[in-house]
Parts: C-alpha cells; sequence; structure tokens
C-alpha cells in the first residue's frame, strides 16, 4: 500500500532564502504530483513528475522526482511573501490504475517572513 | 479550465440528520472523487467514481454513501451526521480521456460542522 510523507510539515523562512520540502514514498508510484492550497481555497495542481530524473520549474519553485530513491523534491528559490501556502504532494494510489486515484502527503505549511 | 462545483461553503447540521453534499464538474470528466481534509491529517480518499452509477470505495467510506446518477454531478451522503465528521470535504474530477496522468481539478470545498 502506497504511503507518502512530507516533511517538514511546518516551515518558516526569510524572504530571499532557500528551502526544500521532501516527499518520500513507500512503494512504486508511477506518478507524482505537487498541489499548492492558499488559505480557505481549494488545491490547485502545480507539478506532474512521470518518470526518473524529471524536473520542472515555474517560477522560484522546482519540483524533481527520483524514481529509484522514491523521492520527489520541492525546491524554493529566493522565497517571496506570496509563496505562503501548504504545498502537497501526491502519488498515484494502489487501485488506480485507470482511476486516477491520489495518495496525498500531510502537507507542508509555509510560512514565507519578510 | 475545468470547473469544479460544490454546493455549499459552509454548512452546519446536527447530529443524526442525513446531509447530503453536492458537487458538479462542467468538463464531462469520467472520474470523480470525494476527499476529507483535516488539520495534520492531510487528504484522505472517502469514495470515488469512474463512470456512471459506479462507485468505488476509498480508504475512509464508514458513515458515508456517495450517488452518480449523471455524469457532471457526484452527491457525497452522510446517512447519519456524527460529530466527527465534522471537517472540510473537497471534490475532485479528472479527464481519465486524456491519459490517467492527469492532475485532479478540485473544487472549494464544504466546510461541515455537526452539532
Amino acid at each position: 500500500e502506497l504511503k507518502v510523507e512530507q516533511n517538514p510539515l511546518f516551515l518558516s523562512m526569510q524572504e530571499g532564502k532557500n528551502y526544500t520540502i521532501y516527499c518520500n514514498y513507500s512503494t512504486t508510484s508511477d506518478r507524482l504530483y505537487w498541489y499548492r492550497q492558499d488559505p480557505g481555497k481549494s488545491l490547485e495542481s502545480l507539478f506532474v513528475l512521470l518518470s526518473n530524473g524529471a524536473v520542472k520549474q515555474e517560477g522560484r519553485l522546482m519540483a524533481s522526482l527520483d524514481t529509484k530513491a522514491r523521492l520527489s523534491t520541492l525546491h524554493i528559490t529566493a522565497a517571496v511573501h506570496d509563496l505562503s501556502a501548504t504545498y502537497f504532494c501526491a502519488g498515484g494510489g494502489p487501485t488506480g490504475g485507470s482511476q486516477g486515484n491520489l495518495i496525498f502527503g500531510k502537507g507542508t505549511k509555509l510560512s514565507v517572513k519578510p | 479550465d475545468v470547473k469544479v462545483t460544490q454546493s455549499s461553503r459552509y454548512l452546519v447540521k446536527r447530529t443524526g440528520e442525513k446531509v447530503f453534499l453536492e458537487c458538479v464538474q462542467d468538463m464531462d470528466h469520467e472520474n470523480m472523487f470525494w476527499y476529507r481534509q483535516d488539520p495534520g491529517l492531510g487528504l484522505r480518499l472517502i469514495y470515488f467514481s469512474y463512470d456512471v452509477k459506479m462507485k468505488e470505495k476509498g480508504d475512509i467510506p464508514e458513515g458515508y454513501s456517495v450517488s452518480r446518477e449523471k455524469k457532471e454531478r457526484f452527491s457525497l451522503i452522510l446517512e447519519s451526521a456524527s460529530t466527527n465528521q465534522t471537517s472540510m470535504y473537497l471534490c475532485a474530477a479528472v479527464d481519465q480521456g486524456r491519459g490517467r496522468n492527469q492532475p485532479q481539478h478540485f473544487g472549494d470545498g464544504t466546510r461541515l460542522s455537526i452539532l
């Protein structure tokens, strides 16, 4: 059964600094997703990673996938306040071969302070 | 853009009531999902559906049922609401016709309080 663990769960960082959020998963997952959730809002898809070594970047966020290590990372470069949100990673679920099921991590609450 | 609409943002009900949460998507997606989101627990899958009248249990189906009579609408039913069902409920849809790797699109959520 697929389990997804994120760390840290809480992250307070200063503007301009870099940091990485880690997402480990327990069994083979052929797809890995990153989502962002602002307070009181829904989840917004950020990245879809499908193969070993995949790297995707959007602005100050860069996501990567290492399927051998069962690890995905979300790297934040020169953080700004607007990046404050909760970030979730999610892997393809065990029963969801064709149904798109996902198993979510518990989320990382990021707070960027001036 | 895909639009997933949940009928209520906030809902307050009493213990023992039968509660209906409605979700509608506008893109003819086959697959729809209901999650609940609790602090420190992330999102947990309650039920999903991959076609009209088809449903599958997720990780925490106890105390819930679902209905999918039309492709665009997926309803979550709390048969007899209890206080431990107070939570944020999120509906999602995904277009598997474009490939199984498409991201799920989420509604704004319904914050349900059971008194």
